[in-house]
């Protein structure tokens, strides 16, 4: 069974815009949640993490919004500009037992409209 | 500056044959792992290793093995290629302890005919 689902698959917003990623996990024992940013033809690469005894954090334009009682984590992008757009990932770990693994979602495709 | 590299780049081969996929990092991290993204199916996880001479296998192993004799490289093999396994493989390290933030490679598409 897919541990994170990811939706939506692809999201078209105008500049200025507020796109917004859900993801929503399955594994209580996850316990740190990055998300990744990839560029056509690049690999991903980290953008934001968050912990889950926090319900936001925020990096210049990008915040993650995590609600722990129902499972679900978001990424909002304040002010979305052109060269926002790529491929957005969210993935999961279990620190305690799979120190090097994430499992990620399976990506959304975020076009920014000048 | 230290970074994470795969060759080659873009691979065409044809379906039996053997292939190995090279990943190069210069952090000195213990973590490697091996991905194949497919549309619809995000990144899944084929090997990792958490050291020399340390393999695991992923989600999606079927048909894949590394090896890590040092700390630098773990190459990809498929044993006999097939259709199935067309697509863009990614190579990701981290440091002990810290798995979760992982470094990517460029990438590797690999046509199998």
């Amino acid at each position: 069974q897919q541990q994170v689902k990811q939706s939506p698959q692809s999201l078209i917003v105008q500049k200025g815009g507020i796109p917004i990623i859900n993801c929503a996990y399955e594994n209580t024992a996850f316990d740190y949640f990055p998300w990744y940013q990839q560029f056509p033809g690049k690999g991903p690469a980290l953008l934001i993490a968050i912990r889950p005894d926090v319900s936001e954090k925020k990096e210049g334009r990008f915040t993650i919004s995590f609600n722990k009682s129902a499972k679900q984590f978001s990424l909002h992008i304040m002010d979305s500009q052109p060269g926002d757009s790529a491929t957005y990932f969210c993935a999961a770990s279990d620190l305690s037992t799979n120190a090097g693994k994430s499992t990620f979602g399976d990506g959304t495709t975020l076009t920014v409209k000048p | 500056d230290a970074e994470i590299t795969q060759s080659p780049r873009h691979k065409i081969t044809e379906t039996g044959r053997q292939v190995t996929l090279a990943c190069h990092q210069t952090w000195n991290h213990n973590n490697m792992f091996w991905y194949r993204q497919d549309l619809g199916h995000g990144l899944r996880l084929i090997h990792y290793s958490y050291g020399v001479h340390d393999t695991n296998k992923g989600e999606v192993s079927d048909g894949y093995s590394v090896s890590r004799s040092n700390t630098e490289d773990l190459p990809l093999t498929l044993e006999s290629a097939a259709s199935s396994q067309t697509s863009v493989y990614f190579c990701a390290s981290s440091q002990q302890g810290r798995g979760y933030e992982q470094y990517f490679g460029p990438g590797t598409r690999l046509t199998v005919t």
